[in-house]
């Protein structure tokens, strides 16, 4: 079952500025992972943040997790036309081997 | 990095006939698949996990008489809708983890089914 929630749905920003991305999750995890899909393709796995860690890099990419909140957020510094893409997180629960549970995706839209 | 395949990357049938899609890891061994679904504008939903030598596990609401999985090899796992319907058109992907790296899985490129 999804149980993952993005948001924003869709966001727009211009060449340079910064993105963020949250999403929200329900269960309890063993790790959250965030992928990006370009239209029509398939998924590109961008950052793996385990349960018993807090904040993670990645070149640009930045990612937190909550376990409190049960919520996560990526953010991408400096962004890029090339960046524009759908963005998901994806969890990975303590008791379902290791399928995945994804959210919705946010929506990112580059302008140069 | 590991590298998932697909085949074919699309397909056009007419209603009532069957579509076989098959996923590969071209360069390790996968005892687990997974097959997903995609809606247009939507995210990925978990169908069913694929295992080696066993029969596949399936998600709450996923036929497993019309989604018809087999993973006979480390390397290959295909999924068959049979007598598919316009409702089945969708995005299919399928995933692996290379040994060791279970919680990270590598997605093949996926295929388009458009069902006439």
């Amino acid at each position: 079952s999804q149980q993952g929630e993005e948001d924003p749905q869709a966001l727009s920003i211009q060449e340079g500025e910064n993105a963020t991305m949250n999403c929200s999750y329900k269960t309890s995890i063993n790790n959250l992972q965030w992928y990006r899909q370009n239209s029509g393709r398939g998924l590109v796995h961008l950052i793996l943040i385990r349960s018993n860690e807090r904040e993670k890099h990645s070149g640009r990419l930045r990612v937190t997790l909550d376990t409190s909140k049960k919520s996560s957020s990526l953010l991408i510094t400096a962004s890029r036309a090339a960046d524009t893409a759908s963005y998901f997180c994806a969890t990975g629960e303590a008791n379902s081997g290791y399928a995945l549970n994804f959210g919705k995706g946010t929506s990112l839209l580059v302008t140069p | 990095g590991a590298v998932v395949s697909q085949h074919p990357s699309w397909v056009i049938c007419k209603s009532g006939t069957s579509v076989k899609i098959e996923c590969r890891s071209l360069d390790f061994q996968a005892t687990t698949m997974f097959w997903y679904r995609q809606f247009p504008k939507q995210s990925l939903m978990l169908m069913a996990t694929s295992n080696e030598g066993s029969k596949a596990t399936y998600e709450q609401g996923v036929e497993k008489d019309k989604f018809l999985i087999n993973h006979a090899s480390l390397t290959l796992s295909t999924l068959t809708v049979t007598s598919a319907h316009p409702e089945d058109s969708s995005f299919y992907i399928c995933s692996a983890s290379p040994p060791g790296q279970q919680e990270t899985q590598y997605f093949g490129p996926g295929t388009r089914l458009l069902v006439l």
